[in-house]
């Protein structure tokens, strides 16, 4: 079945701990990113690759990073989680440009103590 | 601020009645997209519609688009329970290569 993963679904953690949010599909798709959703900011992307290796900041980097070594995954590392990060974090995948039709994975609900 | 803005935030019919939502956007667009979500779920492609479309149907929904208004229209008919969910526009300027979403409208439909 084609999907899109992320784990973990749910996280509680403290801040400064560093953390990473999975993200895998297997659709053999190039382009990925990361959205955080909060009531009232609607989704708001995080950063996005449009290959291995080639990865770019989107609308609300600061706190984050990403890594893209293989095309299948693309992890979200948390370095030194605060409280503002605290959100529903989305993964999503698309075939070739970012406007084709995203594939979004099922949510990561984070919340930073 | 959010490319695209949709109307209204939030919309309550009842189950067989239509449901439309709107969504505005500010700059030039290559398409527009519209996207559900169930409630903490993950968001489902609904439908894409180019610039150069006016109108799309896909079995119950029915998209339009005016880009001298930069707007858009989702239509849904005959609604039903299971069609209760947000619904997103997103918007991929002509200048770019992102989508944005909006904010979303919250429908419910009553049985």
């Amino acid at each position: 079945e084609a999907q899109v993963t992320q784990n973990p679904r749910y996280l509680i953690t403290v801040t400064g701990k560093k953390l990473t949010v999975t993200c895998s599909q297997n659709m053999n798709h190039e382009y990925m990113s990361w959205y955080r959703q909060d009531p009232g900011l609607g989704l708001r992307q995080i950063y996005y690759s449009m290959n291995v290796e080639v990865t770019d900041k989107g609308d609300v980097p600061e706190g984050y990073k990403v890594s893209r070594k293989e095309k299948r995954n693309f992890p979200l590392i948390l370095e030194s989680p605060s409280p503002n990060q605290t959100s529903l974090y989305f993964c999503a995948s698309t075939w070739g440009l970012a406007t084709d039709t995203q594939y979004f994975g099922p949510g990561t609900r984070l919340t930073v103590l | 601020s959010q490319q695209g803005e949709e109307d209204p935030q939030a919309l309550s019919i009842q189950e067989g009645e239509n449901a439309t939502m709107n969504c505005s956007y500010k700059t030039s667009i290559n398409n527009l997209q519209w996207y559900r979500q169930n409630s903490g779920r993950g968001l489902v492609h609904l439908i894409l519609i180019r610039s150069n479309e006016r109108e799309k149907h896909s079995g119950r929904l029915r998209v339009t688009l005016d880009t001298s208004k930069k707007s858009s229209s989702l239509l849904i008919t005959a609604s039903r329970a299971a069609d209760t969910a947000s619904y997103f526009c997103a918007t991929q300027e002509t200048s770019g290569s992102r989508l944005t979403f909006g904010e979303g409208t919250q429908l419910t439909v009553n049985p």
